[in-house]
């Protein structure tokens, strides 16, 4: 089984300073990772996902995370934050042991952008 | 629809009494999935359909939890004699299949408060 470690429950930051929100896995098999986002009252979207290939992701919104197999992490970070991107941010891992078929998603992070 | 809808979005009730929770998945995806979310507690997997069938049951926490998938499209979560443990937001996702081809699309979720 694959698990998810979130090691921030809440990141506070100030408006156009850079964040990293850290994320490592637990699993002894290949794995597929992903980030998404949940604004307030809103449901869950996809912001990047790491399948194969470069270990460097780009997604939406500015964001990018990168892949570490060796560390067995998938930290998201943001050179330069808005208001806008507050919100809550989840990380997540799809296993081969589940046949890539569910995510399993850890515990959040929320992001608190203040001006 | 446009995007997966669920329903009710908020719903009070008694502890003991019976609730249904229905997810309409987008149409053509092929997977459901239903995940619990908890203040603090990051998101919970409950169970996984593929068209109707359930392989993967293994999140349901109890025995008063059960869902079903018919016509390879809505969805029921079903929760007998509601306990005060139970009251969480119940969040619907559904994919085109694999997680390895896509993502997944979640709903605004049901918010069960049990008294």
């Amino acid at each position: 089984a694959q698990s998810v470690t979130q090691l921030d429950s809440q990141v506070p930051v100030f408006e156009e300073a850079p964040v990293e929100l850290r994320c490592n896995y637990s699993s002894s098999v290949s794995v597929y990772l992903f980030w998404y986002v949940q604004y307030p009252n809103q449901g869950l979207q996809l912001l990047l996902k790491y399948l194969s290939g470069s270990t460097l992701v780009k997604g939406i919104n500015g964001f990018e995370a990168e892949f570490n197999k060796s560390q067995t992490s998938f930290h998201l970070r943001k050179p330069s934050v808005h208001i806008s991107d507050t919100a809550e941010y989840f990380c997540a891992v799809s296993g081969m042991n589940s046949g890539y078929s569910t995510l399993t998603f850890g515990k959040g992070t929320m992001l608190l952008v203040s001006p | 629809g446009a995007g997966v809808s669920q329903s009710p979005s908020n719903k009070v009730t008694e502890k003991g009494k019976d609730v249904e929770l229905r997810c309409d998945p987008i149409s053509g995806h092929t997977a459901l999935y239903w995940y619990r979310q908890s203040l603090g507690q990051g998101l919970e997997f409950l169970i996984y359909f593929q068209g109707n069938s359930a392989p993967d049951k293994s999140g349901l926490p109890s025995d008063r939890f059960s869902a079903e998938r018919t016509g390879g499209s809505v969805s029921t979560l079903t929760i007998q004699r509601t306990q005060q443990e139970d009251s969480a937001v119940y969040l619907c996702a559904s994919s085109l299949g694999a997680l390895n081809t896509g993502e997944l699309f979640f709903g605004e979720g049901s918010r069960l408060t049990v008294l």
